[in-house]
């Protein structure tokens, strides 16, 4: 079956731009995450959603990301303002539930210029 | 506090060597541990767990890890490289709760 789908692949932004990037998790999987992967780095937990409710939201470096997935699917990640330290692979991960193993998406990597 | 080191940033190892890939852990509760794959342009792909059962785990692609409490380490093995083996790999520790801790990654390059 289809896995863990990401959009776009590649975003480049210019400081200061809003970008949304989308995750489409496998369906009927309960549980949602974002990481952030900087370049020559190991994934960085930013938040989880189990169905629509965001139950852990640590991980958000500052108040211009946002994360949502309002009916239970797909999710958004949304970067306001966007910074040249936000350049990273944003990466989206589904599982069927918290204690199952997590499927990841290819990510999507944000480039600030 | 979990967190994951991993020493050796780059391994490089002849075909058909064996592979070593070093991972220690640091938690303050029974670990759940982790290898996932990375390739070029790719989300990660689990290789192997360790759920507190048995602590030599088997994963795919003939990989195996052994979870060794008392030196706190979960070192990813493979008799005998492959070129397709050729990637990066993570070492991850969880709480069992919804936070995974990710190591830096270590860069395997398979020299034929």
């Amino acid at each position: 079956g289809a896995g863990v789908s990401q959009s776009p692949r590649y975003k480049v932004a210019k400081r200061g731009q809003d970008v949304a990037l989308r995750c489409d998790p496998i369906s009927g999987h309960v549980s949602l995450f974002w990481y952030q992967q900087a370049l020559g780095q190991g994934p960085e937990f930013l938040t989880y959603f189990q169905n629509e409710a965001q139950l852990d939201k640590s991980g958000l470096p500052s108040d211009r990301f946002f994360a949502e997935r309002p009916e239970g699917s797909v999710s958004t990640l949304k970067i306001q303002r966007t910074q040249q330290e936000d350049s990273a692979v944003y990466l989206c991960a589904s599982s069927p539930s918290l204690d199952r193993d997590k499927y990841f998406g290819p990510g999507t990597r944000l480039t600030v210029t | 506090a979990q967190s994951v080191t991993q020493l050796g940033s780059h391994v490089s190892v002849s075909e058909g060597a064996l592979v070593l890939l070093r991972c220690n852990y640091s938690s303050s509760v029974p670990p759940y541990l982790f290898w996932y794959v990375q390739y070029p342009n790719q989300g990660l792909q689990l290789l192997l767990k360790y759920t507190s059962a048995a602590t030599l785990v088997k994963g795919i692609n003939g990989f195996e890890a052994e979870f060794k409490k008392s030196e706190t380490s979960f070192h990813l093995t493979k008799p005998s490289a492959h070129m397709s083996d050729a990637a990066e790999y993570f070492c991850a520790v969880s709480d069992r709760g919804n936070q995974f801790y990710f190591g830096t990654g270590t860069s395997l390059t398979v020299i034929p």
